[in-house]
């Protein structure tokens, strides 16, 4: 069964504009890690944010921050004021107790100038 | 500070061949895992372990083999290459709860 989805294969955005990636999650854990990682054409995986199950408050890193709304099993990705270098493709992925993090199929985010 | 390296960065073999995909870390991360990624499906996970001598399947293990028998080392073998096994593989390391740290991958061809 899938544990992550990404339901937008690709994203635009203009530049300077705000974008939100989303991403819902299934688990009957209660103790979760939820993670973004961008990857640029160059091809490594950078770590951008990390959401804990029982955190209360919404995750932020500089410009990224991510909307978890745990009834809704869901945590979107918000890039604020994008820029050129944004464009990437998102990947959402999440790790349960006694497993190792699985990764949904990923957004391609492309930044208009 | 190489964090974590993988070797080769290319590779073609042929069907049948077997290979072992090298993945090395200076971290001294407890946490070692392989991935595979393919257009479209993200990365799925083939096996991981959680220190050495502790090895466990993700969710495609077949047709792969692993062992941990030092902290630093984590290879991946082929044992009978498959044209299906054609992809961008990723060792990742990680300290306990915290995000995974990649290798620059490998990319492979089975022809």
């Amino acid at each position: 069964a899938q544990k992550i989805t990404q339901t937008q294969p690709g994203m635009f955005v203009q530049e300077k504009e705000a974008v939100t990636l989303d991403c819902t999650y299934d688990t009957s854990d209660p103790s979760y890690g939820l993670f973004w990682y961008k990857q640029p054409s160059s091809g490594e995986m950078i770590f951008l944010i990390y959401q804990g199950s029982y955190d209360q408050q919404n995750a932020t890193e500089g410009r990224y921050s991510l909307n978890f709304q745990k009834a809704r099993k869901s945590a979107n990705l918000v890039i604020s004021a994008s820029q050129l270098g944004d464009s990437a493709m998102y990947f959402c992925a999440m790790r349960e107790i006694n497993n190792d993090m699985r990764f949904g199929a990923g957004t391609r985010l492309t930044v208009k100038p | 500070n190489a964090g974590v390296t993988q070797t080769p960065k290319f590779q073609v073999l042929k069907t049948g061949q077997s290979m072992t995909l090298q993945c090395a870390q200076d971290m001294n991360h407890e946490y070692m895992s392989w991935y595979r990624q393919d257009p479209g499906m993200g990365l799925r996970l083939i096996h991981y372990s959680v220190g050495a001598g502790i090895t466990d399947q993700g969710e495609v293990p077949n047709g792969y083999n692993v062992s941990r028998s030092t902290t630093e080392d984590f290879p991946l073998r082929l044992l009978s290459a498959a044209p299906s096994q054609t992809s961008v593989y990723f060792c990742a390391t990680r300290r306990g709860e915290d995000e995974a740290f990649f290798g620059q991958g490998t990319r492979l061809t089975v022809v």
